[in-house]
């Protein structure tokens, strides 16, 4: 079965940098690629995904890459905010009749005001 | 538009007795899931529905645990009897038929005693 491996585990950035997580999955077949954020006691939010079709999509301060060839991807978040501080979890998914998400383990993301 | 609903919140249970864990998905969403969270991990898929039917709980200790979607809406799932090292959160998902997009619960915290 599919396999992510997520690393770090925990990140601590100051207020304005950058943070990148990044993730690696084992099944060529994965085509689907979401993260979530995970506030403490909080439900897991998809806060961008993508499709093994391409190869960087953004929305306002994050952004995901997608290495097919290295089966690697990763988020970029931009002018971090104390409010991104949260738990965040990449996954991975085949398409067609099987919609399993496997996740990563998570990284803990800190964002020192 | 409500998201998916799971009750209770919150349990507290002595070890050997049941319990039981329900979730309302999104409106018109077919497929449900049940993950299991424990602390510090990401979210392990336990049981997937597409309307009624299971298509995949291979990951469900079926021992003790069952599940049901009788109408393909609702979904209870039951452990019986409970042990320590269910204690976790209990997450459910929903999805519309074709997408890979999940959305949680805010999920049950189980504690066994």
């Amino acid at each position: 079965g599919e396999n992510v491996e997520q690393h770090p585990s925990t990140l601590s950035v100051q207020e304005g940098d950058s943070a990148v997580i990044k993730c690696t999955y084992s099944d060529s077949a994965s085509n689907y690629f979401p993260w979530y954020k995970q506030e403490l006691g909080k439900r897991p939010q998809l806060i961008i995904d993508i499709r093994s079709n391409v190869g960087e999509k953004k929305d306002q301060r994050i952004a995901v890459t997608l290495n097919k060839t290295a089966k690697h991807f990763s988020l970029h978040i931009t002018e971090t905010q104390p409010e991104d501080s949260a738990v965040y979890f990449c996954a991975a998914s085949m398409g067609g009749s099987n919609y399993k998400l496997t996740f990563g383990k998570g990284t803990l993301l800190t964002v020192n005001p | 538009e409500a998201g998916v609903v799971q009750s209770p919140r919150y349990k507290i249970i002595e070890k050997k007795q049941p319990v039981a864990f329900w979730c309302n998905p999104i409106s018109g969403h077919n497929t449900l899931y049940w993950y299991l969270q424990n602390l510090g991990q990401g979210p392990e898929l336990l049981i997937r529905y597409e309307n009624e039917e299971a298509v995949d709980d291979s990951q469900l200790p079926k021992d003790r645990f069952s599940a049901e979607r009788l109408k393909g809406v609702d979904s209870t799932l039951k452990i019986q009897p409970a042990e320590l090292g269910d204690s976790a959160v209990y997450l459910c998902a929903s999805s519309s038929q074709g997408s890979a997009e999940a959305f949680f619960g805010q999920g049950t915290r189980l504690t066994v005693v």
